[in-house]
């Protein structure tokens, strides 16, 4: 069965710490893979999204950037954050963009 | 930009009672799908509708496709405690894309 894993759950950084959330899928091939923003109670802003590795399309420029170096890992990064970066963000992996996609269990990112 | 808007943004109720939730958009897509969040954790898949003027039946959840595929609608008769939650809708295959675009959100609050 598939499996998505998301770390670390919560975090707590200085502003203009850089930045490193990982998300790695188990038990499929060649998945698309997405992150997401989410403010309290609201929907999902999508950050970046990526069908294969090393191709990423970004879709709001910010401080943040994304890379897929394996097929089934994507990893958001900053190398500076803001305190506007501060959110809960989830990784999700689909078969495709109109089938069920599957999240992780979210980082809730503070920064200080 | 593709844009999913859902009212109403928030929404407390009491047991038993019925209440619809809206998903707008500009934008034609080829399926929309509908989640439930709770506090803390990812989205989980509900339904997906993929036709025109499709009505879906998920126990006391029915779920709306638009005729022209760029809107869609949920009603929950005789809500419940259990079906406190944010529900999101998310629009897949919005031109030649791979991306999951999901709407703004309704938090629901059933009181018992």
């Amino acid at each position: 069965s598939q499996t998505i894993h998301q770390w670390p759950a919560t975090l707590v950084q200085p502003v203009g710490s850089p930045l490193s959330l990982e998300c790695t899928v188990e038990g499929t091939s060649n998945p698309n893979l997405y992150w997401y923003r989410q403010a309290a109670g609201r929907g999902l802003q999508l950050l970046f999204y990526s069908v294969g590795i090393g191709q990423i399309s970004s879709e709001v420029p910010q401080n943040l950037s994304a890379s897929r170096p394996q097929d089934r890992q994507f990893i958001l990064s900053s190398k500076k954050l803001l305190l506007s970066d501060s959110g809960f963000y989830l990784c999700a992996w689909s078969v495709a963009e109109d089938t069920e996609a599957f999240f992780g269990q979210g980082t809730r990112l503070t920064v200080v | 930009t593709q844009l999913l808007e859902q009212s109403p943004q928030f929404l407390s109720i009491q047991e038993g009672e019925n209440l619809t939730v809206y998903c707008n958009s500009s934008s034609v897509f080829s399926s929309l799908q509908w989640y439930r969040q709770e506090p803390g954790e990812g989205p989980v898949l509900l339904v997906t509708v993929v036709t025109g003027g499709e009505v879906k039946k998920l126990k006391r959840l029915t779920f709306q496709f638009g005729d022209a595929r760029k809107d869609s609608s949920l009603h929950i008769t005789a809500a419940q405690p259990g079906d406190t939650g944010l529900y999101l809708c998310a629009g897949a295959g919005g031109g030649a894309t791979n991306k999951l675009i999901f709407g703004t959100g309704t938090l629901l609050a059933v009181q018992p």
